[in-house]
């Protein structure tokens, strides 16, 4: 169980178009989902929590016209990257939390590369 | 501000070796704490967690943890290594409650294990 799925798994594109990453909790509910971002061989930052039916909140720091997050169901939230450009290029990770245990559960991930 | 520390950057281990990789945290209330791991290219699995009770606590694939209050850590354990173990892993607490909890990570230690 608690198991959450990241699509894509890994994704080019061209500088100034924008991307969507999809994340999903595939047998619980979370009314929570996290959005990171890890550099290479680094720890995880955080960039916004979001939460189902509300809109979501940014870290400082974070461009919230940017990277926009949309979480319109307890199974479901993305992460648009908007004009991206190749300082973007970076891991994301998605994570939902499980209400009952109040645990965090991780997607695989998706490497973005930006030309 | 909540922190926690990861003194090892990198550590490396004979298989069949023991492990322990250290984790220091620093957090004003009772820390919710949780040890990851992540392997190259991948998103982070749960190894255990503790929240409360029993300060050894058990976690999957044969690791073990210890939560000090006296010295605010929570040390990771295995009694021995196993050449699958070669991984990041990332020790993390939870700042606040409910939809209002977030992860604060450590910088990580990279574990390394020789035939």
């Amino acid at each position: 169980g608690a198991v959450v799925s990241q699509h894509p798994s890994w994704v080019i594109c061209k500088s100034g178009t924008s991307v969507k990453i999809e994340c999903r909790s595939l047998d619980f509910q979370a009314t929570t989902m996290f959005w990171y971002r890890q550099f290479p061989k680094q720890s995880l930052m955080l960039m916004a929590t979001s939460n189902e039916g509300s809109k979501a909140t940014y870290e400082q720091g974070v461009e919230k016209d940017k990277f926009l997050i949309n979480h319109a169901s307890l199974t479901l939230s993305t992460l648009t990257v908007t004009s991206a450009h190749p300082e973007d290029s970076s891991f994301y990770i998605c994570s939902a939390r499980m209400t009952v245990s109040d645990t965090q559960y991780f997607g695989p991930g998706t490497r973005l590369t930006v030309l | 501000a909540q922190s926690v520390t990861q003194p090892d950057i990198h550590i490396t281990v004979s298989e069949g070796a023991s492990l322990e990789l250290r984790c220091n945290y620093s957090y004003g209330a009772t820390p919710y704490l949780f040890w990851y791991v992540q392997s190259p290219g991948q998103g982070l699995q749960l190894l255990l967690k503790y929240f409360s009770g029993d300060t050894l606590v058990q976690g999957i694939k044969g690791f073990e943890a210890e939560f000090k209050r006296s010295q605010s850590s929570f040390n990771l354990r295995k009694p021995s290594v196993h050449w699958s173990d070669a991984a990041e892993y990332f020790c993390a607490v939870a700042v606040g409650t409910g939809t209002a909890s977030k992860l604060t990570f450590g910088t990580g230690t990279r574990l390394q294990v020789t035939l």
